[in-house]
């Protein structure tokens, strides 16, 4: 089963920032918290991990408390390409098995 | 465009028959991994090869089956087919085994399976 728990859905304005919410209660000291994003029906995209530091790549940024139980990946400033779902996935460092939830469907509109 | 590649991208066929699905991986990537996303079950891990060998399982019928060659691109089997077979199916490859930090996945664009 998934460790984690996102909103089914959310719409962002177009240069807007969108701020994704992931929440992972569960989490443990050695798995990371890893975000993908899937467009239409293509294969996932890796976008950005972390462990307990803020991280920011060309794509987006992650924000993850301090206590590590939640996280918010945020695109800052969305376009129409960005309209995918979104995962959130914790994934101990032992491990390349990722497991998907449900994602959050992120609708970019104009 | 990740660099893996998937053969075909589209596969339709009947209940009770055989398919292979090709993958092959980004150049360098030793790590092989399946997926399968059909719309009750969401994206499933099915099974990791690296360099030849069976890393970890995850949900994987008995009717699947998986192998990595030589040269490092991968096919899956699937076999007596049933309707619920009916998905997409993700071929991912990463630099390194499990574990460790940045040995991020690029998944290639999936061959979407229809039986009939």
């Amino acid at each position: 089963d998934a460790k984690t728990t996102q909103p089914p859905s959310m719409d962002c304005a177009e240069g807007r920032a969108a701020n994704l919410p992931c929440n992972h209660s569960t989490i443990s000291g050695n798995e990371y918290v890893y975000w993908y994003r899937q467009i239409h029906s293509q294969g996932p995209q890796y976008i950005i991990h972390g462990l307990k530091n803020n991280e920011t790549n060309e794509m987006a940024s992650l924000i993850i408390t301090e206590d590590r139980k939640s996280s918010t990946l945020i695109l800052p400033h969305a376009t129409l390409r960005d309209t995918a779902v979104y995962y959130c996935i914790v994934r101990p460092l032992y491990t390349d098995k990722l497991i998907f939830g449900t994602g959050t469907r992120l609708q970019v509109f104009p | 465009d990740s660099g893996v590649t998937q053969t075909p991208k589209h596969l339709i066929t009947a209940t009770g028959q055989r398919v292979t699905l090709r993958c092959s991986p980004r150049s360098g990537d030793l790590s092989v991994y399946w997926y399968q996303q059909s719309l009750d079950q969401g994206l499933q891990f099915l099974i990791q090869y690296y360099n030849g060998e069976e890393r970890a399982k995850g949900n994987i019928l008995e009717r699947f089956s998986a192998q990595q060659f030589p040269d490092l691109h991968s096919e899956l089997n699937l076999s007596s087919l049933e309707l619920g077979d009916s998905a997409l199916y993700f071929c991912a490859s990463s630099v390194r085994p499990a574990g460790g930090v940045g040995n991020e996945q690029f998944f290639g664009p999936g061959t979407r399976l229809t039986v009939l």
